[in-house]
């Protein structure tokens, strides 16, 4: 069965600590996408990153980083130097490819809530 | 490009009544879907849609209605309210490609609903 966990409930870090957010995931198919969203207070979905599983490089995009390895099935989350502004709820998500299309699901953790403390 | 839409953003409802929570989109999305937020379960699927005409269940689509008549418009429908669909729901929409590629999912504002 598709799973995808989000061992850590909450987190609380004094501004300009480095985080990371731990993202595990499960499945029996070969490709498959990974997404991580954002959800601040205001309660809106921001989309963050996109990852395939054909795709192991790791990426940066300012002070977020994201590491996928497939060996141990997981999808961490950096924020490097975390700013009041990075509290939210951090919600891991994976959906499945099968066949000649997909049906699109997104199965999502249980989310992360980030507080930045200043 | 407004992008997702969802209205109304809030809503109080006695258990037994019905109503329908809008969503709509203009980026010629054929994928749509709605998803239930609960604390501490993440975001379920309800139902969704690959195209026009055509619609299937999610995770958890007992209570709930869906129909697409358009590209657009993805309305959701709750046919008898109960105090167990107090949630936040959100309407999402992307590309369906094809080959295998899973497209971005971008979503609504949310629709927060409350059962009384």
């Amino acid at each position: 069965a598709q799973k995808v966990t989000q061992a850590q409930t909450e987190i609380s870090v004094v501004e300009k600590e480095d985080v990371t957010l731990d993202c595990v995931y499960e499945t029996r198919d070969t490709t498959y996408y990974l997404f991580w969203y954002k959800q601040p207070p205001s309660g809106e979905l921001v989309f963050l990153i996109r990852r395939n599983s054909f795709d192991e490089q790791n990426e940066i995009s300012g002070r977020y980083s994201w590491n996928f390895q497939k060996s141990t099935s997981s999808f961490n989350f950096t924020i490097t130097a975390s700013q009041v502004v990075d509290s939210a709820v951090y919600f891991c998500a994976l959906s499945e490819a099968r066949g000649s299309g997909n049906t699109g699901k997104l199965i999502f953790g249980q989310g992360t809530t980030l507080q930045v403390k200043p | 490009n407004a992008g997702v839409t969802q209205t109304p953003k809030f809503q109080v409802l006695k258990t037994g009544q019905s109503m329908t929570l809008q969503c709509a989109q203009d980026m010629n999305h054929e994928y749509m879907s709605w998803y239930r937020q609960d604390p501490g379960m993440g975001l379920r699927l309800i139902h969704y849609s690959v195209g026009a005409g055509i619609t299937d269940q999610g995770e958890v689509p007992n209570g709930y209605n869906v129909s697409r008549s358009t590209t657009e418009d993805f309305p959701l429908r709750l046919l008898s309210a109960a105090p167990s669909q107090t949630s936040v729901y959100f309407c999402a929409s992307s590309y369906k490609r094809t080959g295998g590629i899973a497209d971005t999912q971008y979503f609504g504002p949310g629709t927060r609903l409350t059962v009384l």
